[in-house]
């Protein structure tokens, strides 16, 4: 089945860039979406189609995705963006196909 | 606006059976297909099944084919997981989600969560 690597953890202080890595087999050719997920809450959709977002979300939230590695990148980190964040796709080859990262820490410092 | 409401989780011993209920609102159910995603404590997300508007296709992880069984009810608006047969390991926040098109779907509302806990 499909598998999507991510860093456990990345950290950044505020005002600068975050960039999350989701690893996976030519998932250049998949459409990979993001989600955001607080303490004790619902995950939250950011990023769909590999760069695109949901309205409401910040336009500090960027996404892309080429080759073996897809990137979300936050910018202008704030302290409200310390979550965890994971990477999904659908592996519509499989008769299992929905997908998730390991998920990536964000700690902001 | 579009809501999400799980309930039906609980305290259940191991082999036995729950089934949890998601109560859809605020957008037209029968349009859209439907997951159920778990968070094992301290775990990440973890997709479980997925079912078509029409309930004609349907989706399981590995980890759950043959014990949990995935159903909608159009006309009520509601989701529902049937459990069978459950482990420690299914101990979880069972979120129901909305899914956003059927071409590489993702995933656009969230409910809050239910937690079921399986446990002698």
């Amino acid at each position: 089945s499909y598998v999507l690597t991510q860093p456990p953890s990345v950290s950044v202080a505020p005002g600068k860039t975050a960039r999350i890595t989701c690893g996976g087999n030519n998932i250049g050719s998949k459409s990979v979406h993001w989600y955001q997920q607080k303490p004790g809450q619902a995950p939250v959709l950011v990023i769909y189609y590999d760069s695109d977002r949901p309205s409401g979300i910040p336009e500090r939230f960027s996404g892309s995705n080429s080759g073996n590695t897809a990137t979300l990148t936050i910018s202008r980190v704030e302290a409200g963006d310390e979550a965890d964040y994971y990477c999904q796709v659908w592996d519509s080859s499989s008769d299992h196909p929905g997908v998730f990262g390991t998920g990536t820490k964000v700690t902001v410092l | 606006q579009v809501q999400l409401v799980e309930s039906g989780g609980g305290l259940v011993k191991p082999g036995g059976s729950l089934r949890l209920s998601c109560a859809a609102s605020g957008f037209t159910f029968s349009d859209y297909y439907m997951s159920w995603i778990r968070q094992a404590p301290g775990k990440g997300l973890e997709w479980v099944s997925y079912i078509s508007s029409s309930g004609s296709t349907i989706y399981y992880a590995d980890s759950v084919k043959g014990r949990f069984t995935i159903s909608r009810d159009n006309a009520k608006n509601s989701l529902y997981l049937q459990m069978n047969s459950l482990r420690a390991e299914d101990t979880a926040v069972y979120y129901c989600a909305r899914v956003d098109t059927a071409m590489d779907p993702y995933f656009d509302y969230w409910g809050q969560g239910t937690l079921v806990t399986v446990s002698s």
